[in-house]
């Protein structure tokens, strides 16, 4: 069974679309996060987010919003897509309870062209 | 300056070396600290958490130096399967994590 999951794998679009990526988590964790690794696998954190607090990276683009249906998903909304927002997206879980050891899924490799 | 700083190699070591990581971070009030390993084009996934006191896994040991702000993780008896990058990541406060841009090695047969 896929601890977190991601769709799509793969997001090859033009630049000034709108597109979202899906995450979802069936670990029971209550907190989520939304990374970005660029062309130097830097690994940044954009979002984290549980039902009580939504925390965001203050250099990431207002373009980019994380949307919660529930606990168990975290949707990354991307408006305008530009050239620099091509990169790998993870997305990661973890619960307080047990550790803060976070989870990840298995990345979109998004490409705007 | 970087909330976590590694040297990003490459490590290039021989089937059996010893090899060692080092990692800093800035903020005094980080409160928990990770290895991760990330193969190419996959996810990060967790090695070891790291513990005040040092911590062992197999062949792979972490220690934390909170004085001088260091973390560092030491493979012994390397194998081929251990090339990969490795990560330093820090907690500083609840959802608050920093990762380092990864070390990368490579272990020659």
């Amino acid at each position: 069974d896929t601890a977190v999951s991601q769709t799509p794998k793969y997001l090859v679009t033009q630049m000034g679309n709108d597109k979202s990526i899906k995450c979802e988590q069936n670990l029971g964790h209550d907190t989520m996060y939304w990374y970005k690794q660029d062309s130097k696998k830097f690994l940044k954190i954009m979002f984290s987010y549980n039902n009580k607090e939504l925390i965001i990276n203050e250099t990431v683009p207002n373009r980019f919003s994380p949307k919660s249906p529930d606990k168990a998903h975290l949707n990354l909304h991307i408006n305008s897509l530009e050239l620099g927002d091509s990169a790998v997206y993870f997305c990661a879980s973890s619960s307080r309870s047990r550790g803060e050891t976070q989870y990840f899924g298995p990345g979109t490799r998004l490409l705007v062209l | 300056r970087k909330e976590v700083e590694q040297d990003p190699g490459p490590f290039n070591v021989p089937e059996g070396a010893t090899v060692a990581f080092n990692c800093t971070y800035s903020n005094s009030a980080s409160q928990s600290f990770f290895w991760y390993r990330q193969d190419c084009r996959k996810e990060p996934k967790l090695l070891m958490s790291v513990y005040s006191s040092g911590n062992e896994d197999g062949r792979f040991t972490a220690q934390l130096n909170r004085a001088s702000q260091y973390i560092s993780l030491l493979i012994r008896d390397s194998k081929l399967s251990d090339s990969a990058t490795y990560l330093c990541v820090v907690n500083v406060a609840g959802n608050q994590f920093y990762f380092g841009t990864g070390t990368s090695l490579t272990v020659i047969p």
